[in-house]
């Protein structure tokens, strides 16, 4: 799981502001996700992508967006329309989808 | 769709004993199934996963244990050490469309207690 980074480590966003979480891997894997974790609970799946150029819609999609233009990256910008950001991003990848997922080591947003 | 209990939420033992935590999920076609450790502020790590088509696994002083049936499966730490304090994951895998979604628990908070 060292070969995933995430940037930055903290991020603050405005009312009203996008901001883009960045995920980069160099484990050569197919598939890469975003989950969201909120304090107390388990990890959300936002959006998750099989292959470079294609992604779906995980369980809490709204608000935010994806693009796999390259395999090594996986970036999601969170929007304006989510009204409730704040929390901890995790970014991970895998093989291929039915195999072991490995974590980023998150993006903490904060909205000021 | 698939969902994943997680209990006990908090888990408190003292040094050199075991701990148990139990999950249980709802897709009878689940055949993954991951334990996910997570310290504070840092990222979950995977510490042992078990497949349908076993019903034990050990690594050292982790064992998972799978039953089927019952549709449940729990992870099991000996000796335990003040460093297993963290929260503990577990996830169910099924297949969906070609895609294999982890649905996680909520998560059990061990202290283990020196």
């Amino acid at each position: 799981d060292g070969g995933i980074t995430q940037s930055p480590k903290y991020l603050f966003r405005k009312e009203g502001q996008n901001v883009t979480l960045s995920c980069e891997q160099n484990l050569n894997h197919d598939a890469m996700y975003w989950y969201r974790q909120d304090p107390g609970q388990g990890l959300r799946l936002i959006y998750y992508s099989q292959i470079v150029n294609d992604f779906q819609k995980g369980d809490i999609a709204e608000g935010y967006s994806v693009s796999r233009e390259k395999k090594e990256s996986f970036p999601l910008t969170v929007t304006s329309a989510q009204k409730n950001p704040t929390a901890f991003y995790l970014c991970a990848s895998s093989i291929v989808s039915w195999e072991t997922q490995y974590f980023g080591p998150g993006t903490r947003l904060l909205v000021l | 769709g698939e969902n994943v209990e997680q209990h006990p939420s908090t888990l408190s033992v003292q040094e050199g004993d075991s701990a148990v935590i139990k999950c249980t999920y709802s897709d009878s076609a689940s055949n993954y199934f991951p334990w996910y450790k997570q310290e504070l502020g840092k990222r979950p790590q995977l510490i042992i996963d078990i497949r349908s088509n076993v019903g034990e696994k050990k690594d050292q002083r982790i064992a998972v244990t799978l039953n089927k049936t019952a549709k449940h499966f729990s992870l099991h730490i000996t000796e335990t050490q003040p460093e297993d304090s963290a929260v503990y994951f577990c996830a169910a895998s099924s297949p969906n469309t070609g895609f294999q979604k982890l649905v996680f628990g909520t998560g059990t908070r061990l202290l283990v207690s020196p």
